[in-house]
C-alpha cells in the first residue's frame, strides 16, 4: 500500500480481556516499530523489529504485551488481560532500515473500560 | 542510557513571529531525525541530519546539526498557523534511538 495501515481505528474493550492491534507496514520496508502514545504525551517505544534479527522488545512495560511480525511483512500487536491504564493511541511505523526516518501509520485508540 | 531533552516544552507565538526546538544529548549522535505531528494526527518525518555542522532547509524550516554532534535545533521562520503541532526529535546513538518529548507550537493568528 502507499503508506503504513493500522486497523481498527478504534477499539473499545473491557478491562481483563484480550486486544489485537495490526500494523502492515509499507512494503519493503525491513524495519517495523510499535509505540504507545497516551494523550498530550510523547512516544512510548514498545518494540522493533528489523529484518531477521530477533526484536528488540526493551519497551515493552509488561509480559501482558507481546508482539510478533510474520513473514517480514504484518505485525500483529497483542495485550492481554487489558488494563485502564493501557488506554493510548498505539503508533505503528515502518522504515527502509533502523537508520532511516520512520512512517507512521494512523494510530489505533485503544480505550479500556 | 542515552537522554535526550527537548525544549520549550510549550511555545506560543504570534502569526508571524519566529520559533526554534532544540534538541539536546548527552552522547555523541549518530544521526537526529525532525517529525512533526498535527493535532489528532500522526507524527510525519521531516527530515534527517547526519553531518556534523549540517544546515539543511524545508522553505521555512532550517535544520541544524551541532558541530559535536550532540545536539540540534529546528527553526521556523514567520510562523503561520499552519505549523501547529507538536515538534519532536529523534536522537540515534550507537544503534539505539530516543525521541525527545516534543516542543507544542501554538500560532496566534
Amino acid at each position: 500500500g502507499a503508506g503504513v495501515s493500522q486497523s481498527p481505528s478504534n477499539k473499545v474493550t473491557e478491562k481483563g480481556k484480550d486486544v489485537e492491534l495490526r500494523c502492515d507496514p509499507i512494503s519493503g520496508h525491513t524495519a517495523l516499530y510499535w509505540y504507545r502514545q497516551s494523550l498530550g504525551q510523547g512516544l512510548e517505544f514498545l518494540i522493533y523489529f528489523q529484518g531477521n534479527s530477533a526484536p528488540d522488545k526493551s519497551g515493552l512495560p509488561s509480559d501482558r504485551f507481546s508482539a510478533e511480525r510474520t513473514g517480514g511483512s504484518v505485525s500483529t500487536l497483542t495485550i492481554q488481560r487489558t488494563q485502564q491504564e493501557d488506554s493510548a493511541v498505539y503508533l505503528c511505523a515502518s522504515s527502509l532500515g533502523g537508520r532511516k526516518g520512520l512512517f507512521f501509520g494512523s494510530g489505533t485508540q485503544l480505550s479500556v473500560l | 542510557g542515552q537522554q535526550v531533552m527537548q525544549i520549550p516544552q510549550y511555545q506560543h507565538v504570534q502569526e508571524g513571529e519566529d520559533f526554534t526546538t532544540y534538541c539536546n544529548s548527552s552522547t555523541t549522535l549518530s544521526n537526529i531525525q525532525w517529525y512533526k505531528q498535527r493535532p489528532g494526527g500522526h507524527p510525519v518525518f521531516l527530515i534527517q541530519l547526519v553531518k556534523s555542522g549540517e544546515v539543511k532547509k524545508q522553505k521555512r524550516l532550517t535544520f541544524q546539526f551541532g558541530e559535536a554532534k550532540k545536539n540540534s535545533s529546528l527553526h521556523i521562520t514567520a510562523t503561520q498557523t499552519t505549523d501547529v503541532g507538536t515538534y519532536f526529535c529523534r536522537a540515534t546513538n550507537a544503534g539505539k534511538s530516543t525521541f525527545g518529548d516534543g516542543t507544542t507550537l501554538t500560532v496566534k493568528p
